[in-house]
Formats: C-alpha cells, sequence, structure tokens
C-alpha cells in the first residue's frame, strides 16, 4: 500500500520559473511532513518540513503549502536554478513510530 | 545537523558472499535507521536499529538476511547476507537527532553502493 503517493514524476522547468511538486497521503496519523533533496551519488539532504498545524511554511526560496482536509502537501521552488536540477522526495511520518514513509520522487531538471 | 559516515563508500560483491556496512555518527542520537533505495527508486526502511537490543525490521525484511547491530549511540552495522544480484542497492543509514533547533529532524548518510554479480 503506497501511503504516499507523489506527482509528476520528472518535471522540466525553465531558469527562473516555478517548480512544483505533489504529495498525498492516506493516513491522517501522519503529522510531520518533510521534503528531501538528492543529487546522484549523494544521501537524501532534509529540505523543509512543516506540521498539519500550519498551511504553509517559507524557507528562501523553498515553501511547502499543506492542505489538511484534502491530505495533501505541496513544494514550490521560487525562481528554480539549475543548481536546483536533483531527485525531490516528499514523506510523512506518524507520532511515535519515529520512520519515514517516503513517496517516489520526482527528478526535476531545471534548465539554463 | 548530525554528520553521518559510512563504509564502504561502494562495493562490488560476489553471489553467495556478505557485505556488512558501517555507520558512525559525530554525536549520540536516539534512533538510528537503514533504508534501502534500489536505482532509480524511492527509499524503503529495512529496520530501525535499537541500542541493546534487536533491530525491528519492516515487513519483508528478516534478521537473517540483514542482521543490525548497535552497539552504542553513533554506530551501527548493516550486513547484507548470502547476497544476490537483486540485492543490488544503496544502502543508506539515518538518524534522528535531537541536537537541531527544530527538534527531531532525520538525516541520511552519503549511502553505500552496492553492485552484486
Amino acid at each position: 500500500q503506497q501511503q504516499v503517493k507523489q506527482s509528476p514524476q520528472s518535471l522540466i522547468v525553465q531558469k527562473g520559473g516555478i517548480s512544483i511538486i505533489n504529495c498525498a497521503y492516506e493516513n491522517t496519523a501522519f503529522d510531520y511532513f518533510p521534503w528531501y533533496q538528492q543529487f546522484p551519488g549523494k544521501g537524501p539532504a532534509l529540505l523543509i518540513a512543516i506540521r498539519p498545524d500550519v498551511s504553509e511554511k517559507k524557507e528562501g526560496r523553498f515553501t511547502i503549502s499543506f492542505n489538511k482536509s484534502a491530505k495533501q502537501f505541496s513544494l514550490h521552488i521560487m525562481d528554480s536554478q539549475p543548481g536546483d536540477s536533483a531527485t525531490y522526495f516528499c514523506a510523512a511520518r506518524k507520532g511515535s513510530a519515529r520512520q519515514l514513509t517516503f513517496g517516489s520522487g520526482t527528478q526535476l531538471t531545471v534548465l539554463p | 545537523s548530525a554528520v553521518i559516515s559510512q563504509k564502504p563508500s561502494r562495493d562490488i560483491c560476489q553471489r553467495g558472499t556478505s557485505l556488512t556496512i558501517q555507520c558512525q555518527v559525530d554525536s549520540q542520537v536516539t534512533m538510528m535507521f537503514w533504508y534501502r533505495q534500489q536505482p532509480g527508486q524511492s527509499l524503503t526502511l529495512i529496520a530501525t536499529a535499537n541500542q541493546g537490543s534487536e533491530a525491528t525490521y519492516e515487513s519483508g525484511f528478516v534478521i537473517d538476511k540483514f542482521p543490525i547491530s548497535r552497539p552504542n549511540l553513533t554506530f551501527s552495522t548493516l550486513t547484507v547476507s548470502n547476497m544476490s544480484p537483486e540485492d543490488s542497492s544503496i544502502y543508506l543509514c539515518s538518524v534522528e537527532s535531537l541536537r537541531t533547533p527544530k527538534g527531531n529532524e532525520q538525516f541520511f548518510g552519503p549511502g553505500t553502493r552496492l553492485t552484486v554479480l
């Protein structure tokens, strides 16, 4: 059972554009939603995270929008740069369980 | 954030052999996890490494195939036993650190890329 569904699988954006990646979850017990960025040959790096008590969180060019009623959350990358080209994973965690459930990943390419 | 190192970074192994992967953290952490990432795929949790007790395995993963040790709060090992080509993956150590301002964030090591011939 895929508990976190991520789309699109791949995304191509022009430099300066906005990249949007979406995730949907099924388990209402999830209470922590991080996004990870992974470059080839590297481990995932924590980018930004949100808890369901807020609808939006912004850190620099990265924003998470969270819709609790729809059980959806998304990552927005403003002013996308070629250096943002990487694979992005959304994830979710529930309470005391501690371990993360990951989405399937989105390969982002930002064209110069 | 916690600094995590893994050894080896990559290896090529023969079918039927075993490989032990080490994970070292620069600070004491409460939780340590082992994930598998097959080529071009997402991350799947193998097990939670418990300090001083047996690891907690996820569905589809068993101790005989993936024995795990965690002798202290900064170190863990994952062994991939009796390997087959299907075990070719990136194996990632992950820790949950309470030292970050936001608390309970999870960080990943650089991974061990395993190829089984």
